[in-house]
């Protein structure tokens, strides 16, 4: 089965950074890679996704790249701000089946 | 529009017990995906049902078992718990027809085993 990769698992930065997070995942028949992100004590939800006809994918902050020869795709977000502060989930599904990566905690510092 | 209600919210049990966790999908949501979260491990895969079939199990023992109802609400059963069950079991729905996109996660179910 799939199995995902994510790095690194705690990432701190001061205010307006970037910050860029990583993952790998073993299966080519994956084709779609989504990004979760969970604040303390609340639940993940989505914050962009990528399929694998498409190399990235921007909204606003956040960017997601795919290279799929490589199989790996990132998380990059711009001008971050204190409220970026969260744990953030990569994950990578096909055929109705989803497994995620072990998370990054990011904390922002003002 | 409601978002997926799961309950209780915590449980706390002892070693041996059985429990059963339930899920309320969004409305019009047919796939119910299971999920457990523990520190450091990220979200492990259960299982996920569809139209009241499962379609996907993870690598979990046969203890943990599920199913769904014809309204799509779903319940989670872990029988003979042990210490190494205490997480945090999240079910996530999903409107589209292939579970895996775009899930709307519950608050989940905190369960302590003594």
């Amino acid at each position: 089965g799939e199995n995902v990769e994510q790095h690194p698992s705690t990432l701190s930065v001061q205010e307006g950074d970037s910050a860029v997070i990583k993952c790998t995942y073993s299966d080519s028949a994956s084709n779609y890679f989504p990004w979760y992100k969970q604040e303390l004590g609340k639940r993940p939800q989505l914050i962009i996704d990528i399929r694998s006809n498409v190399g990235e994918k921007k909204d606003q902050r956040i960017a997601v790249t795919l290279n799929k020869t490589a199989k790996h795709f990132s998380l990059h977000i711009t001008e971050t701000q204190p409220e970026d502060s969260a744990v953030y989930f990569c994950a990578a599904g096909y055929n109705n089946d989803m497994r995620f990566g072990a998370g990054t905690r990011l904390t922002v510092k003002p | 529009k409601a978002g997926v209600t799961q309950t209780p919210r915590y449980l706390i049990k002892t070693r041996g017990q059985q429990v059963t966790l339930s899920c309320s999908p969004i409305s019009g949501h047919r796939s119910v995906s299971w999920y457990q979260q523990t520190p450091g491990q990220g979200l492990q895969f259960l299982f996920e049902y569809f139209s009241e079939t499962q379609r996907n199990k993870g690598n979990f023992p046969g203890r943990f078992s599920g199913r769904q109802f014809s309204n799509s609400r779903s319940e989670m059963n872990v029988s003979t718990l042990e210490l190494g069950d205490s997480a945090l079991y999240l079910c996530a729905s999903s409107l589209f027809g292939t579970a895996h996109e775009k899930l709307f996660f519950g608050s989940g179910t905190q369960l302590s085993v003594l």
